[in-house]
């Protein structure tokens, strides 16, 4: 399977509640980053995660990384059906050249009115 | 300029035809990457430039697939005899040359490839 795997792939909720996307990887790293992708478009960075850093913040995005499961979680506070994408996590890994960033297959995200 | 330019929007090409893509980083961006998204999926790492000298080619089909990222110039991707498994969204990022900012990459628009 693939360097960062979201979990679900598909994820409906209606407008209001939480959204919570899982990301797994398998190789050491450097920080995992989430991104959104609204349909047609390029991908928007969100937030980025060091790999010594197990929270972090933004707005209403909440990123955990548990480095010894290897795995991070997205939640999305009182969703918008703006927030409505797919969502990618993504690995810059440890050792080497750390510039390939390696994409999961994402989650898609409906957000209900 | 603020944001990764990528023309065309669109392209498509016959099957065995030559496909040129471009991409302008954001100015002041030393890293450049391309990835291809086959079906809205997961995006494949092709190639990456530090300024204009190749960093990591790993993800590069080694026969037909080729790059550049010359001064003052977009930088291209170019297939040769594309084939039907070549199409594709082609996006291009790029990132800044230090400290944590060149972690972060910034997307363009993407370039849809479409080969008949």
């Amino acid at each position: 399977s693939q360097q960062g795997e979201e979990d679900p792939q598909a994820l409906s909720i209606q407008e209001g509640e939480n959204a919570t996307m899982n990301c797994s990887y398998k190789t050491s790293i450097n920080n995992l980053q989430w991104y959104r992708q609204n349909s047609g478009r390029g991908l928007v960075h969100l937030i980025l995660i060091r790999s010594n850093e197990r929270e972090k913040h933004s707005g209403r995005l909440r990123v955990t990384l548990d480095t010894s499961k290897k795995s991070s979680s997205l939640l999305i506070t009182a969703s918008r059906a703006a927030d409505t994408a797919s969502y990618f996590c993504a690995t810059d890994e440890s050792g080497g050249s750390n510039y390939k960033l390696t994409f999961g297959k994402g989650t898609l995200l409906t957000v209900n009115p | 300029g603020e944001e990764v330019a990528q023309t065309p929007k669109h392209l498509v090409r016959g099957e065995g035809q030559k496909a040129k893509l471009y991409c302008a980083p954001i100015k002041g961006h030393s890293y450049v990457f391309w990835y291809q998204q086959v079906l809205k999926n997961e995006f494949k790492f092709l190639i990456s430039f530090q300024n204009e000298n190749v960093f990591d080619e790993t993800g590069m089909p080694k026969e037909r697939f080729s790059a550049k990222c010359l001064p003052n110039s977009p930088c291209s991707l170019e297939i040769q005899a594309t084939k039907l498994e070549d199409s594709a969204v082609y996006f291009c990022a790029s990132s800044q040359s230090s400290g944590s900012g060149r972690a972060e990459r910034f997307f363009g628009p993407g370039t849809r490839l479409t080969v008949l």
